[in-house]
């Protein structure tokens, strides 16, 4: 079954702004990882917060994790076309290494 | 990282069919691979962990006589669809578990499975 929602579900913006996605879960987690998947490819992986981090940056990429309300976000600033994809947050419990996944944020980058 | 492949990247099936989908981890030693399922514009739904020289585990509701996944060896899972129809198509995405407190996942390109 799916642990995460996101929000929005589709988000459009103009090359430059900057784009946040949220994500929520419901139960305790080990970590959480954030993936983007072009349309009909492979994920590619993007960020990994355990659960005892709060922020992490890896280029114009900024995760946050507040494990009191359960919510992540992923920030992307100054956007580009190129970031036209879905983005996906993933918790995942490690006794088991599964991931769940949430639903998806669509984000569209327009040039 | 771990770079994963599968084959074949898309498959076109008779209903009724079996379809067999391989996953490769070409640079790690993978003792846990997972299996995932995506239907047009939704997320990835996990499968079943395939765990290397025993059973797979499959999640709840998916049927293990339908999908009978093999993981023989540290580099080789494989998926089989048996008696595929309409409603298997879909994208089928295997992953490798690189282990470590972080579980770090690394996912192949993915399989396009239509059943007519």
């Amino acid at each position: 079954s799916q642990q995460g929602e996101e929000d929005p579900q589709a988000l459009s913006i103009q090359e430059g702004e900057n784009a946040t996605m949220n994500c929520s879960y419901k139960t305790s987690i080990n970590n959480l990882q954030w993936y983007r998947q072009n349309s009909g490819r492979g994920l590619v992986h993007l960020i990994l917060i355990r659960s005892n981090e709060r922020e992490k940056h890896s280029g114009r990429l900024r995760v946050t994790l507040d494990t009191s309300k359960k919510s992540s976000s992923l920030l992307i600033t100054a956007s580009r076309a190129a970031d036209t994809a879905s983005y996906f947050c993933a918790t995942g419990y490690s006794n088991t290494g599964k991931l769940i996944f949430g639903q998806g944020t669509t984000l569209q980058v327009k040039p | 990282g771990a770079v994963v492949s599968q084959h074949p990247s898309w498959v076109i099936c008779k209903s009724g069919t079996s379809v067999k989908i391989e996953c490769r981890s070409l640079d790690f030693q993978a003792t846990t691979m997972f299996w995932y399922r995506q239907f047009p514009k939704q997320s990835l739904m996990l499968m079943a962990t395939s765990n290397e020289g025993s059973k797979a585990t499959y999640e709840q509701g998916v049927e293990k006589d339908k999908f009978l996944i093999n993981h023989a060896s540290l580099t080789l899972s494989t998926l089989t669809v048996t008696s595929a129809h309409p409603e298997d198509s879909s994208f089928y995405i295997c992953s490798v578990n690189t282990g470590g407190m972080g579980n770090e996942q690394f996912f192949g390109p993915g399989t396009r499975l239509t059943v007519l």
